[in-house]
């Protein structure tokens, strides 16, 4: 069966240091990926998409970017943390754009 | 401008009460997702809606997607404690590459024993 791994659950980090959030998923090939952003338990905000290595669309600009080295393994990342980028941060999966998505724990990152 | 309207935005009830959901759009979407979500996790998908007027039961809850396919709503029967919880309808728009999932605010439900 197909598992999806995030972490770490959660992260607090100062102002301007560095971020690196991962997610591998487990089962399946060629995953669709996405990471996704949640405000206050509301809803989805999408952040990124991939459909292969090395290939990510950016859904909003932003201080973040997003990384696909190998076909199960996806990397969100951020040189330097702004205030405004605490949030529900969910790495997810589906076989295709649109179908029903798998997500992971969650990340629930503080920037002080 | 929200594509997809989830209402309520907030509900509290007792345990045993029925309650309905509702997600309404001015935009036709080819399927129609309903998650639930539990404080600190990720969302679970509960089913998926295709055609138009489709109703969908899982154990205490009816899902129905609107005649139109613009609209889905939820309906929980003796609604319970485990029902807690944020429950987010998704939309999917476009074909082909140009697929793209529609996400609403959710509602959040708290069940009170």
């Amino acid at each position: 069966s197909q598992t999806i791994h995030q972490w770490p659950a959660t992260l607090v980090q100062p102002v301007g240091s560095p971020l690196s959030l991962e997610c591998t998923v487990e089962g399946t090939s060629n995953p669709n990926l996405y990471w996704y952003r949640q405000a206050a338990g509301r809803g989805l905000q999408l952040l990124f998409y991939s459909v292969g290595i090395g290939q990510i669309s950016s859904e909003v600009p932003q201080n973040l970017s997003a990384s696909r080295p190998q076909d199960r393994q996806f990397i969100l990342s951020s040189k330097k943390l702004l205030l405004s980028d605490s949030g529900f941060y969910l790495c997810a999966w589906s076989v295709r754009r649109g179908a029903e998505a798998f997500f992971g724990q969650g990340t629930r990152l503080t920037v002080v | 401008t929200q594509l997809l309207e989830q209402s309520p935005q907030f509900l509290s009830i007792q345990e045993g009460e029925n309650l309905t959901v509702y997600c309404n759009s001015s935009s036709v979407f080819s399927s129609l997702q309903w998650y639930r979500q539990e404080p600190g996790e990720g969302p679970v998908l509960l089913v998926t809606v295709v055609t138009g007027g489709e109703v969908k039961k899982l154990k205490r809850l009816t899902f129905q997607f609107g005649d139109a396919r613009k609209d889905s709503s939820l309906h929980i029967t003796a609604a319970q404690p485990g029902d807690t919880g944020l429950y987010l309808c998704a939309g999917l728009r476009g074909g082909g590459n140009n697929r793209k999932l529609i996400w609403g605010l959710g509602t959040s439900l708290a069940v009170n024993p």
